[in-house]
């Protein structure tokens, strides 16, 4: 098993749609999540963090964590084209002390 | 806050030359930077953490001797290429994390290397 997992997609939606992104980690002890956005060609943008459970608005985006599921998301609302990216999903867990384990992205394109 | 630039952000060099990339936080100090190296549609892989005025720790399976980084000061971390071969052709990001901040990382732009 992965220790960050994410469908790598594509996710295809309508412009003006919500695109829900999920990932999943490993049963270690972790303390901070993040979001990065990477357009093609580029490298990551970071986009949104979280440490505790419950959910965290910035804008149009929306991260949940649920530790004890071992999940989270990435919610975006009224999507646009220019949100066609591949969204990479991060962990930081303890025993790896300030490294972070990265997902493999998932593939978003939104279709006006 | 919290940018990242890299030098140069491509590089084009003949089989068995040297390339330096610098990696600079900006505006502000950075005690750990990151290398990583990404082939096209394919995931970050993470090739080395540098640590200022340490050596560098490297992830399983990365040579130190051909991918030389030093760390000399709190702004800046340096990646060298030794003897380049087109496999070596990449797209190379720096990353840094803020003193006491949370492990967020900042990445740079990338130096895309083609070595002919």
């Amino acid at each position: 098993q992965k220790e960050v997992e994410q469908n790598s997609g594509p996710l295809s939606v309508p412009e003006g749609a919500i695109a829900s992104l999920n990932c999943t980690y490993s049963d270690r002890v972790s303390q901070s999540f993040f979001w990065y956005r990477q357009y093609s060609g580029k490298s990551p943008e970071l986009i949104m963090s979280i440490y505790s459970n419950g959910d965290k608005e910035d804008g149009r985006f929306t991260a949940q964590l649920n530790k004890a599921s071992q999940y989270v998301s990435l919610l975006i609302r009224d999507s646009q084209p220019s949100d066609s990216a591949t969204y990479l999903c991060a962990v930081s867990f303890i025993e790896y002390g300030n490294k972070l384990v990265f997902g493999a992205g998932t593939i978003l394109r939104v279709k006006s | 806050g919290a940018v990242v630039s890299q030098h140069p952000s491509w590089v084009i060099c003949k089989s068995g030359t040297s390339v330096k990339i610098e990696c600079r936080s900006l505006d502000f100090q950075a005690t750990t930077m990151f290398w990583y190296r990404q082939f096209p549609k394919q995931s970050l892989m993470l090739m080395a953490t540098s640590n200022e005025g340490s050596k560098a720790t490297y992830e399983q399976g990365v040579e130190k001797d051909k991918f030389l980084i030093n760390h000399a000061s709190l702004t800046l971390s340096t990646l060298t290429v030794t003897s380049a071969h087109p496999e070596d052709s990449s797209f190379y990001i720096c990353s840094a994390i803020v003193a006491g901040g949370w492990y967020e990382q900042f990445f740079g732009p990338g130096t895309r290397l083609t070595v002919l």
